[in-house]
């Protein structure tokens, strides 16, 4: 069975401070993810995704990712967050035809 | 602006009740899902559907069923409402490349419904 393992739960940051979020997951075989991001009172959307090629894969708001097969990881990084990318961040793994996400980072932005 | 809808957005019911959740897509998606996430904790597929008239269960067993009579319509059902189903419920939708082949493309999701059991 697949899994992802989100290491922080709450994290909270000065504006203009970097970001990275650990995403780990296990999985026998080829795996496609994703960093998904919700903000308050709104739905999941999709940050960036990796399915093949480089590892190092840009997403949206200046999001970028590193898919390092040897430590199945996937960890998400931003130089500069802003007070606006105060959000939930999931990380998701698919393996096969099944979606597994992790229970998610709350993270605040301060000004 | 969401392509998938679901409704309601929260809702407090007493135990016993049936309760019909709703999720609607305008994208024509194929694949729909359901998801059921307690606070803190990871999200798990309860149910998911490939077509009209497919359904299946996900891993996480539910009692709710499930039906797919139009391609842009999934909703869950609970016969009898109880304490236990108490969490948030997020639909899902899933469509195809232009080759009509359906791998790597990401899920859409609802806003969720926040489901409250008294």
């Amino acid at each position: 069975a697949q899994s992802v393992s989100q290491h922080n739960h709450h994290v909270i940051l000065s504006e203009a401070a970097s970001l990275e979020l650990g995403c780990n997951y296990s999985y026998g075989g080829t795996v496609n993810l994703f960093w998904y991001v919700q903000y308050p009172g709104q739905h999941l959307q999709l940050l960036l995704k990796y399915f093949s090629g480089d590892p190092l894969v840009k997403g949206i708001k200046g999001f970028e990712a590193e898919f390092i097969k040897s430590k199945f990881s996937f960890n998400l990084r931003k130089p500069s967050v802003q007070w606006s990318d105060t959000a939930e961040y999931f990380c998701a793994v698919r393996g096969g035809n099944k979606l597994t996400f992790g229970t998610g980072t709350q993270l605040k932005v301060e000004l | 602006e969401a392509d998938i809808y679901q409704t309601p957005r929260y809702l407090v019911i007493g135990t016993g009740k049936k309760i019909t959740l709703e999720c609607s897509q305008t994208m024509g998606h194929d694949k729909m899902y359901w998801y059921q996430q307690d606070p803190g904790m990871e999200l798990h597929l309860i149910h998911y559907s490939y077509g009209v008239n497919s359904t299946e269960k996900g891993d996480l067993s539910s009692e709710s069923t499930v039906s797919r009579i139009r391609t842009e319509h999934f909703p869950l059902t609970l016969e009898s409402a109880r304490p236990s189903h108490t969490s948030q419920y997020l639909c899902a939708s899933r469509g195809q490349n232009r080759d009509g082949m359906t791998p790597n493309q990401p899920q859409h999701f609802g806003d969720g419904t926040r489901l409250s059991i008294l």
